[in-house]
């Protein structure tokens, strides 16, 4: 089976840097997604990692380290708009689907 | 379309009515994934369908969830005799395949179950 952790909630200043970790325990690992969801939407896709160290994309960077276990995702330049929701998911080697940990809730401050 | 549509929006039923719920993936996506958001947990896998493959339905939580895959397009998933407990934002996802094998998912259905 599969455990995902990471911090129900975290609150950061409009402006600056956050990084929301996520731990996870897969029988088999191919792969590790985030995606933000806003309150009552759909999740969109932020980043993927399938191999160890940082992806960049614009404001938001993915880390990786599978020996750890562990990933993070970095967001810079906190708008208020990044207020939503950040899934951690894994997909085990032997599997297509997605197992997702509960969230982070992100409240970002004026 | 440009990205995975879902119907009805919101469904609210009565305990022991059976319901559907329709999925239309992107076009040309093989991959399509049912999934269940109950409030404040993360999402759970339900049942996943890839081309003319058997589906793997190793996350459907009992016999009175079902879905079927027409023409490898369309997807419906069907709950019968709900329960209380169904009620959730049930999501679909597609995807294309390939090394990342991205999920775009869907606005959702939110099921009530009164």
């Amino acid at each position: 089976g599969q455990n995902i952790d990471q911090p129900t909630e975290m609150t950061a200043t409009e402006g600056a840097i956050v990084q929301i970790n996520c731990t996870y325990q897969t029988s088999g690992f191919n792969g590790l997604f985030w995606y933000q969801q806003h309150a009552g939407e759909a999740p969109t896709f932020l980043s993927y990692n399938v191999l160890d160290g940082l992806e960049e994309k614009g404001r938001f960077s993915s880390f990786l380290s599978r020996s750890k276990g562990y990933s993070y995702l970095l967001l810079k330049e906190l708008q208020m708009k990044d207020s939503a929701s950040y899934l951690c998911a894994v997909r085990d080697g032997s599997a297509r689907q997605l197992t997702f940990g509960s969230g982070t809730q992100l409240t970002v401050l004026p | 379309g440009a990205g995975v549509s879902q119907s009805p929006s919101n469904k609210v039923t009565e305990k022991g009515k059976d319901v559907e719920l329709r999925c239309d993936p992107i076009s040309g996506h093989t991959a399509l994934y049912w999934y269940r958001q109950s409030l404040g947990q993360g999402l759970e896998f339900l049942i996943y369908f890839q081309g003319n493959s058997a589906p793997d339905k190793s996350g459907l939580p009992s016999d009175r969830f079902s879905a079927e895959r027409t023409g490898g397009s369309v997807s419906t998933l069907t709950i019968q005799r709900t329960q209380q407990e169904d009620s959730a934002v049930y999501l679909c996802a597609s995807s294309l395949g390939g090394p990342s094998d991205t999920q775009y998912f869907g606005p959702g259905t939110r099921l009530t179950v009164l």
